[in-house]
């Protein structure tokens, strides 16, 4: 098992494009978290799966992200018309356990 | 609703001293608690966790944290810094009821070790 892995490592786009982000978790993990990180800063809360149900979602979250993790396995992110306040380290979390997880490496967006 | 707070955005010890990173936490449920590490370039990684079981928490490479309830406070601490231990250390909370269990961060703390 290789752990979290993410994907794009990095994401490039323009302002006004969507953009998706995918997480493969840890095989056995029911649990699953997306985290916004910024400089100097904690990761932020976006959105939480328990195998296919999207639990909880962040109040700061706009309409222009969804996530979906169908099957309970795999969970992609989406932002649509991106702006440049959404650049930032996108995270990805599994966990068998609550708050023990195990993050991926990351997928770092920058909007031009 | 949960939160915690890391005291101090940045500390610096020298190599052989005390480290101690300083958290408080609000939770109205008891909580689960954490130490996230994050080495540079590198993505976050457990330390250590609380999960009621014994309030004094060891963790990887010698680390080690005591949950005071009274005090809402779930300090780290090292015994002598290494000087690979410096990095950012996040603190954070989680319910303990499993349907409910998104994990929330403090701010984090960077740790310097000087020579």
């Amino acid at each position: 098992d290789t752990g979290v892995s993410q994907d794009p490592r990095h994401k490039i786009t323009k302002r006004g494009q969507n953009v998706t982000f995918r997480c493969d978790p840890i095989s056995e993990h029911n649990r699953l978290y997306w985290y916004r990180q910024t400089l100097g800063q904690g990761p932020e809360f976006l959105t939480y799966f328990q195998n296919e149900a999207q639990l909880e979602k962040s109040r700061l979250l706009s309409d222009r992200f969804s996530a979906e993790r169908p099957k309970g396995s795999f969970s992609t992110l989406e932002i649509q018309r991106t702006e440049q306040g959404d650049s930032a380290m996108y995270l990805c979390a599994s966990s068998l356990v609550p708050g023990a997880a195990f993050f991926g490496q990351g997928t770092r967006l920058t909007v031009v | 609703a949960q939160s915690v707070t890391q005291l101090g955005s940045h500390v610096s010890v020298s190599e052989g001293a005390l480290v101690l990173l300083r958290c408080n936490y609000s939770s109205s449920v008891p909580p689960y608690l954490f130490w996230y590490v994050q080495y540079p370039n590198q993505g976050l990684q457990l330390l250590l966790k609380y999960t009621s079981a014994a309030t004094l928490v060891k963790g990887i490479n010698g680390f080690e944290a005591e949950f005071k309830k009274s005090e809402t406070s779930f300090h780290l601490t090292k015994p002598s810094a290494h000087m690979s231990d410096a990095a950012e250390y996040f603190c954070a909370v989680s319910d303990q009821d499993s349907s409910a269990s998104k994990i929330i961060f403090g701010s984090g703390t960077r740790l310097s070790i000087r020579p």
